[in-house]
């Protein structure tokens, strides 16, 4: 069974400060992970995926996540806001040889000028 | 086309009509995905397609919904009698193969009154 769990429905970060965004997963295969952004109105974007390969993962945008094994945990940072990362942002998992992604509930992403 | 396309963008209907919702694959995709995601949660799986065959429809909540991809392209997910609990955004994405990242549409959300 796979689940994932976002802290946090809620982040508001300064212009230019870090975001943070956390994601802890469980899953009883090897887990593939996944971030997504909606935009208001949108679809949900592709932002960066693990897939077994190096554990930091760069993404679009100057985003990137660390997969962290050890802490079941897939941290999603950017080093600097941007008043445009303002969006809703979804983790997922599914596993090695299966096709059903699992979301997490979702963190709102506000960026105060 | 570009991206995965879904259509009507936005359906109003009145309780106990039935639904047809469209969703128009990435060229080349085998594999394609029904989510619903309900407000303020991540979208949950309902239902997978490998070309025209549907190979997983565990997460249809019940008979009610049906969905079918007749010519390994472009996919219909319909609600029966629809419910006012049926009221929620439905996303489809594709995929290249299943094991490849899924690519989502705009969703089509749907009011039931």
């Amino acid at each position: 069974a796979q689940s994932v769990t976002q802290l946090g429905s809620h982040v508001s970060v300064s212009e230019g400060a870090l975001v943070l965004l956390r994601c802890n997963y469980s899953s009883s295969v090897p887990p593939y992970l996944f971030w997504y952004v909606q935009y208001p109105n949108q679809g949900l974007q592709l932002l960066l995926k693990y897939t077994s390969a190096a554990t930091l993962v760069k993404g679009i945008n100057g985003f990137e996540a660390e997969f962290k094994k050890s802490e079941t945990s897939f941290h999603l940072t950017k080093p600097s806001a941007h008043m445009s990362d303002a969006a809703e942002y979804f983790c997922a998992v599914s596993g090695l040889g299966t096709y059903k992604y699992i979301f997490g509930t979702g963190t709102r992403l506000k960026v105060l000028a | 086309g570009a991206g995965v396309s879904q259509s009507p963008r936005y359906k109003v209907t009145k309780r106990g009509q039935d639904v047809a919702l469209r969703c128009d694959p990435i060229s080349g995709h085998v594999s394609l995905y029904w989510y619903r995601q309900a407000l303020g949660q991540g979208p949950e799986f309902l239902t997978y397609f490998n070309y025209e065959a549907q190979q997983d429809k565990s997460g249809l909540p019940n008979d009610r919904f049906s969905a079918e991809r007749p010519e390994g392209s472009i996919s219909t997910l319909t609600i029966q009698r629809t419910e006012q609990r049926d009221s929620a955004m439905y996303r489809c994405a594709s995929s290249l193969e299943h094991n490849q990242p899924q690519h989502f549409g705009d969703g089509t959300r749907l009011s039931i009154l």
